[in-house]
């Protein structure tokens, strides 16, 4: 299986703070990379597909980026909404992988 | 408007099997574009795929899981269902169903969700 490594596990930070959370595979996966945002309760939802393409729900303060085996998600901005949790996942594999999640809170 | 909806049983004894069905709504399950299947989360924890089916049977599972998991497709009903055998308490989880693009063979990434349900493993 592809391993995924997310860091940090836990980001304080305040609103109007850029966020990078890093996402790295245990081998080159090219560009085969997802993100989602998941809320307590609620399903995970996809925010980034292919390392970069953001889905339209999403404003554009959320950026992707990297190939091979590192990747990052960029919240330029943070604002109230953006409080959750994020997960990277490999589809590059018969066997998609996430990683452990980023838990973006409240300075 | 896509909607997934998981529905079954919300506790399992030990040793037994569960068995989770997601009907699908406002979309056809025999689109060629995607994949279905499913996906688990213990309560806390981070995101397993279980594994992926597509409208035409073809299946692919989580290695850890291949021994247990059986995925299956009822294009009739619009529904995919999920079986799990020989549960323990480690298999305490949310269950999503969930709909991936298909880009290219068996690369599964969601991009609708159903709502989950809890499945607790307890006698």
């Amino acid at each position: 299986d592809i391993q995924m490594t997310q860091s940090p596990s836990t980001l304080s930070a305040s609103v109007g703070d850029r966020v990078t959370i890093t996402c790295r595979a245990s081998q080159s996966i090219s560009t085969w990379l997802a993100w989602y945002q998941q809320k307590p309760g609620k399903a995970p939802k996809l925010l980034i597909y292919k390392a970069s393409n953001l889905e339209n729900e999403f404003p554009s303060r959320f950026s992707g980026s990297g190939s091979g085996t590192e990747f990052t998600l960029t919240i330029s901005s943070l604002q109230p909404d953006d409080f959750a949790t994020y997960y990277c996942q490999q589809y590059d594999s018969y066997s998609p992988t996430f990683g452990g999640g980023t838990k973006v809170e409240i300075k | 408007q896509l909607q997934l909806q998981e529905s079954g049983p919300g506790q399992v004894k030990p040793s037994e099997t569960l068995s989770l069905t997601c009907t699908v709504s406002g979309g056809s399950i025999s689109s060629s574009s995607y994949y279905w299947g499913w996906i688990r989360q213990p309560p806390g924890k981070g995101l397993e795929w279980i594994g992926s089916i597509y409208y035409s049977g073809n299946t692919y599972y989580n290695p850890s899981l291949k021994s247990r998991v059986t995925i299956s497709v009822d294009t009739s009903k619009n529904q995919i269902s999920l079986k799990l055998n020989s549960v323990t308490a480690a298999d305490t989880a949310v269950y999503y169903c969930a709909r991936s693009p298909l880009v290219v063979i068996a690369a599964f990434y969601p991009d609708h969700w159903g709502q989950g349900t809890l499945v607790t493993v307890s006698s």
